[in-house]
């Protein structure tokens, strides 16, 4: 069964600083992985997806993540924090055919000023 | 574009009552459309799988007969949460996909639902 762990359930920076939410995965083949990223009151966004090209994965709005095999990790991050970057944020595992989505517990980003 | 609702946003019901959400795709056709629950700081738990005009496929552990799902046209899918008991108060979330073997859902902004 493939499965992702997020390590922080929260996560706080200052505006300007950088970010770094953490999730390993577990998988029994190659994963797809995603980052999803959810603020009150509106729809899941992806923020980016690995599907086995890249290893280093950018995004939208500035953030990116590494697919680090040997340590099953796929980190988010982005260089410099805005506060409209507070949100919820998801990792997650897809099945091959990309029906099922396994998402992870969340990591929330607090954004201080 | 790629824009997914739900309706409604926000409900409550009585103990006992039924409940139906609706869950459109508002610019795209979706081939699949997907059924989450997510928990008070929790993660998203998948409960079914359905395509336009095939019965849905459940995850285990979820109730069939609790949880029922129509996906009548490619735009809309509904939920229907019967016999509401205050256990089934959660946020439930949907997303669809405009073609199978597509890696991307679009979720939709979710209803809270609360059972009293």
């Amino acid at each position: 069964a493939q499965s992702v762990t997020q390590l922080d359930s929260h996560v706080s920076v200052s505006e300007g600083t950088p970010v770094l939410l953490r999730c390993n995965y577990s998988s029994s083949y190659s994963p797809s992985l995603f980052w999803y990223v959810q603020h009150p009151n509106k729809g899941l966004q992806l923020l980016l997806k690995y599907t086995s090209a890249a290893t280093l994965v950018k995004g939208i709005n500035g953030f990116e993540a590494e697919f680090k095999k040997s340590e099953t990790s796929f980190h988010l991050t982005k260089p410099s924090a805005h506060m409209s970057d507070a949100a919820e944020y998801f990792c997650v595992v897809s099945d091959r055919g990309f029906q099922k989505l396994v998402f992870g517990t969340g990591t929330r980003l607090l954004v201080s000023p | 574009g790629a824009v997914v609702s739900q309706h409604p946003s926000w409900v409550i019901c009585k103990s006992g009552t039924s409940v139906k959400i609706e869950c459109r795709s508002l610019d795209f056709q979706a081939t699949t459309m997907f059924w989450y629950r997510q928990f008070p700081k929790q993660s998203l738990m998948l409960m079914a799988t359905s395509n336009e005009g095939s019965k849905a496929t459940y995850e285990q552990g979820v109730e069939k007969d609790k949880f029922l799902i129509n996906h009548a046209s490619l735009t809309l899918s509904t939920l229907t949460v019967t016999s509401a008991h205050p256990e089934d108060s959660s946020f439930y979330i949907c997303s669809a996909k405009r073609e199978t073997g597509t890696y991307e859902q679009y979720f939709g902004p979710g209803t809270r639902l609360t059972v009293t």
